[in-house]
């Protein structure tokens, strides 16, 4: 299947600080690619979807202010928590979808653990 | 909009079989899919049903039945290691993204 990477995968940072995360496609490439926040023993929350060379589309009640995103090739998609708070703390995984025929499937990444203290 | 509905918790012994339900609202609807997600990692894909009927992996099985909006994934032959949080996940059109349910924490039992 196809290959999804994050990078970094766990991070601690002070309150203030913003914090980079990157998902790239490793073996296909994204055109569309998606981000998720999953707290504690909940589902997970689609936070935007992220489109090659376009401006990201966010969901309801997520700041894009706050939650910047960048999609500048077809490999690699990038989500920037500017001036980070402890509320967020939480998993954030990136995930591509790939579509062809009666293929449909989504391939995440391996997630990002953010701290922030 | 669209909402998904799962039970939050489900027990089992090794061995035996399970079937975890998921029944969903939405305007329309362009498949169901089913992942699992063991703690601390991240989901994986474990099946697609566009169609109604049954879709077999090995010892998983998908169901989907959209007249009744409704789907379950079948687990059989159960491994300790398929404890793990089991989610639903159904889009509404080709053109959107996956919506999730709210996951089944599936326990195995020795």
């Amino acid at each position: 299947g196809a290959v999804v990477s994050q990078h970094p995968s766990w991070v601690i940072c002070k309150s203030g600080t913003s914090v980079k995360i990157e998902c790239r496609s490793l073996d296909f490439q994204a055109t569309t690619m998606f981000w998720y926040r999953q707290f504690p023993k909940q589902s997970l929350m689609l936070m935007a979807t992220s489109n090659e060379g376009s401006k990201a589309t966010y969901e309801q009640g997520v700041e894009k202010d706050k939650f910047l995103i960048n999609h500048a090739s077809l490999t690699l998609s990038t989500l920037t928590v500017t001036s980070a708070h402890p509320e967020d703390s939480s998993f954030y995984i990136c995930s591509a979808r790939v579509s062809s025929g009666s293929r449909n499937e989504q391939f995440f990444g391996p997630g990002t653990r953010l701290t922030v203290l | 909009g669209q909402s998904l509905e799962q039970p939050s918790e489900v027990t089992a012994v090794e061995g035996a079989i399970v079937q975890i339900n998921c029944t969903y609202q939405t305007s329309g609807f362009y498949g169901l899919s089913w992942y699992q997600q063991h703690d601390g990692g991240a989901p994986t894909f474990l099946s697609y049903n566009a169609l109604d009927g049954l879709e077999e992996t090995g010892r998983f099985s998908s169901f989907l039945s959209r007249s009744d909006s409704y789907g379950y994934l079948l687990l059989q032959e159960l491994q300790m290691k398929d404890s793990a949080s089991y989610f639903c996940a159904v889009r509404g059109n080709y053109g959107q993204n996956f919506v999730f349910g709210p996951g089944t924490r599936l326990s195995v039992l020795p």
